[in-house]
């Protein structure tokens, strides 16, 4: 049973847009969210994380926001850049547990 | 600069035979592990170790074996590959101490077999 959920397979925005990408969880045990990027050819590089103790982090163009009661995250970039162009996953993991269950990914497209 | 490699980059191999795939990091991490990518499926965990001498096995750990001898290395190996077992493969490494340190992902070995 998936316990990182990502349901859009692919989303494309328009470059100087915002883009909004959707994670739900389903395993409330999970207390740490990070989401990786990865460019085709190479492998997922981190990107920002979160813990279950906040709400909101933001490092530069990237937000993440936490919403706990509905088991929700979602990453925004903003604003969109064509070198943002990759696959997005998010994923997980539980309290002093180094393993990270992954989220099956989003294609990002940012249109010129 | 420290880093993590994985080879080969690319491997053709029949089915039934052994395939063993390396991975290689120099950052001192305690943590590694194995993944598999495929369509439709992200990222699913295969086996991972903790430190020397520790392994677990992961979500898809069937047909796949680990040995940890030092802390730079964690071979994955195959016992007979399949067809099923055509994937692109990713070795990551953490610090671990389960403080939430992210992990740093290897290149790739993508693994056809016929």
């Amino acid at each position: 049973d998936q316990q990182v959920k990502q349901n859009s397979p692919s989303l494309s925005v328009q470059e100087g847009r915002i883009s909004i990408l959707n994670c739900d969880y389903t395993n409330s045990m999970f207390d740490y969210f990070l989401w990786y990027k990865k460019y085709p050819a190479e492998g997922p590089t981190f990107l920002i994380s979160i813990s279950s103790i906040k709400d909101k982090n933001e490092d530069g163009r990237f937000t993440v926001f936490l919403n706990k009661s509905a088991k929700h995250l979602s990453l925004h970039i903003v604003p969109s850049q064509p070198g943002d162009s990759a696959v997005y996953f998010c994923a997980a993991s539980m309290n002093r547990d180094d393993k990270i269950i992954f989220g099956k990914g989003t294609r990002l497209h940012i249109l010129p | 600069d420290a880093e993590i490699t994985q080879s080969p980059r690319h491997k053709i191999t029949e089915t039934g035979r052994q395939v063993t795939l390396a991975c290689h990091q120099t950052w001192n991490h305690n943590n590694m592990f194995w993944y598999r990518q495929d369509l439709g499926h992200g990222l699913r965990l295969i086996h991972y170790s903790y430190g020397v001498q520790d392994t677990n096995k992961g979500e898809v750990s069937d047909g796949y074996s680990v040995s940890r001898s030092n802390t730079e290395d964690l071979p994955l190996t195959l016992e007979s590959a399949a067809s099923s077992q055509t994937s692109v493969y990713f070795c990551a490494s953490s610090e671990g101490g389960g403080l939430h340190y992210e992990q740093y992902f290897g290149p790739g070995t993508r693994l056809t077999v016929t």
